[in-house]
């Protein structure tokens, strides 16, 4: 039974480019997490989504970032017309709906490097 | 809106030995859980620990116990014999039902042979 797979590891863009990161929750799966890690600060909440359905958007920026999670296939995490402050790790994260509350099983991150 | 602060940026521990790190949070809601990530140098979050507010009852798995004070909102991570794979970022964190976890600034725990 894999775990959250995510890709790719590392992504490297030049600033207005687009980033795009999947997330493969793991089987059974059905709620999807992603949150940004910035270099030495602790995990930030982006977006909460079920399949098809953005539960929670609040920790999303405003411009320029956008997410989804499709019936068939992995979650995106698509950011448009990168800048140097979005370089940050974007980790994902899946549960059961009704096992969150022991905690969320993690992917191994997407280290975006934006030059 | 929740917190988590952890007010250790760094700690360092003989190994055997044993090392407390700090989790406090702020929180109106009476019913929510408490986490302890670590983070290796792979970067990989892995689940430590987790406790349910409404038990009283310290929560332990193996060498990893916490020391939850619900009046103070308290939440420390104590790690019995330390191992040199024990070295990492800890992350507490905060979870009310069905919501999404708070982080604090991690820790950086290094285990020194």
């Amino acid at each position: 039974n894999a775990g959250v797979m995510q890709n790719p590891r590392h992504l490297v863009r030049r600033r207005g480019q687009e980033a795009r990161l999947r997330c493969s929750p793991m089987k059974g799966h059905s709620h999807v997490y992603w949150y940004r890690q910035l270099p030495e600060e602790g995990l930030k909440f982006m977006v909460y989504l079920q399949k098809e359905n953005i539960i929670d958007e609040s920790g999303m920026p405003k411009e320029r970032f956008s997410a989804e999670f499709p019936k068939e296939g992995p979650s995106i995490l698509r950011i448009q017309q990168v800048v140097r402050g979005d370089s940050a790790a974007y980790f994902c994260a899946s549960s059961f709906l009704d096992r969150v509350n022991y905690g969320y099983t993690f992917g191994s991150g997407t280290r975006l490097t934006v030059v | 809106a929740q917190t988590v602060t952890q007010s250790q940026p760094e700690m360092s521990v003989q190994e055997a030995e044993t090392v407390t790190l700090s989790c406090t949070y702020d929180t109106s809601e009476s019913n929510y859980y408490l986490f302890w990530y670590k983070q290796p140098p792979s970067r990989q979050m892995i689940l430590v620990i987790r406790q349910e507010a409404y038990k009283q009852q310290n929560a332990t798995e193996n060498r990893f116990s916490v020391n939850f004070q619900k009046a103070a909102k308290s939440f420390s991570l104590k790690i019995s014999d330390s191992q040199l794979g024990d070295t990492a970022m800890y992350f507490c964190a905060f979870m009310k039902p069905g919501n999404k976890l708070v982080f604090g600034a991690g820790t950086i725990l290094r285990v020194k042979s």
